[in-house]
Formats: structure tokens, C-alpha cells, sequence
């Protein structure tokens, strides 16, 4: 069974002040690995796929990289309209498009 | 260009009844599928098609079915409404480059409530 966990739960930053969303991943045959974001009310937007270890994305201040067991999400200098909840989630090989996910990193920057 | 459009936005049943949320994309996508999100749980998938005609099951599909006859839409019946059953529910398309899929768009969201 695929399994996806995410952490921390909760995350409180200042802005400027970097850090990194951990997803630590199980699945017999990763095909991608997806990142989006959330935030309330809304539905999830997509920020990233990875589909092999070593992999990079960039998008201004957020990084995504990926191995063999786990991605990270590196926020580099946030500011607070970064605030929302990060979700990861995984796709296996032959499964069509159907998605595994965490429940999540809720990430507020503060001034 | 919409995206995935849900409807309706927000639904209060009362448990027994029944009702139809609906999902409409309008990127020609072959994927699309339906999760529901309920507090310290995550988006669990309930069911998905990978075409017109064709659908299967997900993790959680007990009391809902689904039906999909053209590529646009993909509605998602509730049989009789249980309490069990109040939660946030999306809808998603996605599609295939090659070997690989595509990312999944989501809709913004029913929110419905059973009492």
C-alpha cells in the first residue's frame, strides 16, 4: 500500500526566515510525485511533478527535490503570502492517474 | 478558459437523501477522478475514469457511484446521504504526455454537509 507522510504538521515562520517541508514517500514504483498547494476554501494548485531521484524545480522562492525515499520543499525567504497548506502526493506506476496524498504542511509567515 | 468546474459550491442533505455533484473540465483531458477531503485525513480518492465509458473504484467508494459518458463530465452520485459522508469533495482532471502523466487540476470544491 502507498503511503505518503508528511511533516511537520504546522509550520510558523517569519518572513525571510528559510526552511524546508519534508514528504517522505512508500511506494513499489514511484512514476511521479507531485506538489501542490492549498489554500482554504480553494482547491489544491499544482507546483511541481518529480518523476526521478536527483530531480530539481524551482519556482521563485520554492525548490523541490527529490530521492529515492523522500522529497523536500525548500522556501527560501518567505514572505506571507506563502502562507497555505503544502500537499504532497504520489503516483504509482500502471495506476493511471490516481494520486496517494499527505495530509499535509500548513505553513503560515508571519511579519 | 474554466478549467474544472464544480457545482453546487455548498449542500446541506438531510441522511437518506440523494444528489448529484457535478464536475465539468473543458481541457479534453482522458483522466479524471474525485476525492474527498476531510480533516487530518488528506485527499482520499472515492472514484476515477481514465475515459469516456470507463470508471473504477478508489480507496473509499462505498455509497457513491459514478458514471462518465462524454470526456466533459464526470458527476458524482451520493445513493442515500449518510453523515459519514460530510466532508469537502473535489474533482480532478489530468492527462498523459508520452509515458508520463500530467499534473492534476482540481475544482474549487463542494462542501457538503449531511445531517
Amino acid at each position: 500500500e502507498d503511503q505518503v507522510t508528511q511533516s511537520p504538521e504546522a509550520l510558523r515562520l517569519q518572513e525571510g526566515e528559510s526552511s524546508s517541508l519534508n514528504c517522505s514517500y512508500t511506494v513499489s514504483g514511484l512514476r511521479g510525485l507531485f506538489w501542490y498547494r492549498q489554500d482554504p476554501g480553494k482547491g489544491p494548485e499544482f507546483l511541481f511533478t518529480l518523476y526521478s531521484a536527483g530531480e530539481e524545480k524551482e519556482k521563485e522562492r520554492l525548490k523541490a527535490t527529490l530521492t529515492k525515499k523522500e522529497s523536500f520543499l525548500h522556501i527560501t525567504a518567505p514572505k506571507p503570502e506563502d502562507s497555505a497548506t503544502y500537499l504532497c502526493a504520489v503516483q504509482r506506476a500502471g495506476t493511471a492517474s490516481k494520486l496517494t496524498f499527505g495530509t499535509g504542511t500548513r505553513l503560515q509567515v508571519t511579519l | 478558459n474554466a478549467g474544472v468546474t464544480q457545482t453546487p459550491k455548498f449542500q446541506v442533505l438531510k441522511t437518506g437523501q440523494s444528489m448529484t455533484l457535478q464536475c465539468a473540465q473543458d481541457m479534453n483531458h482522458e483522466y479524471m477522478s474525485w476525492y474527498r477531503q476531510d480533516p487530518g485525513m488528506g485527499l482520499r480518492l472515492i472514484h476515477y475514469s481514465v475515459g469516456a465509458g470507463i470508471t473504477d473504484q478508489g480507496e473509499v467508494p462505498n455509497g457513491y457511484n459514478v458514471s462518465r459518458s462524454t470526456t466533459e463530465d464526470f458527476p458524482l452520485r451520493l445513493l442515500s446521504a449518510a453523515p459519514s459522508q460530510t466532508s469537502v469533495y473535489f474533482c480532478a482532471s489530468s492527462y498523459q504526455q508520452g509515458k508520463r502523466f500530467g499534473e492534476a487540476f482540481f475544482g474549487q470544491g463542494t462542501r457538503l454537509t449531511v445531517v
